[in-house]
């Protein structure tokens, strides 16, 4: 079965720390791809980054960063240096050919994270 | 407009009456999905078309729940008999290509409150 844990629900720092939110996901697919979306308070989803199976390389843009581990089926999400507008819901998703008829993402139930000044 | 659009942004309606909610999609993505978005919930699967055809429908709650598409462009869910529970944010996204290897774009979502 597929399936995305995010583990945290809540976090809360303040401005200038840097913060990790954790994604665990479950496939048994060798091809699949996973997703970061930020939901701020006005409720749309902002597509962040997608990376597929076959690339372990981390990534960082501008102040954001992921790690993308397979060996321990994790694909964490840290934001160095946090601010206010980092304040939102944090979802990571799951895309695998194992949904049958391309069913949409399997999203994790998010990690709300509130940056204080 | 370059991203997926949603109408109405709100909608109230008393428990009974049927509500249409609409999509927009980014042109040229033939992907569509709806999801449903409770109070402080995750993202819930509805249903997803590719061109006007609902490959996958698992995800609606209910007979109560439908949803269509003309061609690769508008959609609209339709909820018959509303009731409270039906009460959340509903999402729609457009993909192009494989709809799990491409990325989901969202829409601002319309928020339905049945009284």
């Amino acid at each position: 079965a597929q399936k995305v844990t995010q583990a945290q629900t809540e976090i809360s720092v303040v401005e200038k720390e840097d913060v990790t939110l954790d994604c665990v996901y479950e496939t048994r697919d060798t091809t699949y791809y996973l997703f970061w979306y930020k939901q701020p308070p006005s409720g749309e989803l902002v597509f962040l980054i997608r990376r597929n199976s076959f690339d372990e390389q981390n990534e960082i843009s501008g102040r954001y960063s992921w790690n993308f581990q397979k060996s321990t089926s994790s694909f964490n999400f840290t934001i160095t240096a946090s601010q206010v507008v980092d304040s939102a819901v944090y979802f990571c998703a799951l895309g695998t050919a194992a949904n049958q008829a391309g069913t949409a993402l399997i999203f994790g139930k998010g990690t709300t994270l509130s940056v204080s000044s | 407009g370059a991203g997926v659009s949603q109408s109405p942004s709100n909608k109230v309606t008393e428990k009974g009456k049927d509500v249409e909610l609409r999509c927009d999609p980014i042109s040229g993505h033939t992907a569509l999905y709806w999801y449903r978005q409770r109070l402080g919930q995750g993202l819930e699967f509805l249903i997803y078309f590719q061109g006007n055809s609902a490959p996958d429908k698992s995800g609606l709650p209910s007979d109560r729940f439908s949803a269509e598409r003309t061609g690769e462009s508008v959609s609209t869910l339709t909820i018959q008999r509303t009731q409270q529970e039906d009460s959340a944010v509903y999402l729609c996204a457009s993909s192009s290509g494989t709809p799990w290897r491409e990325t989901q774009y969202f829409g601002p979502g319309t928020r339905l409150l049945v009284l």
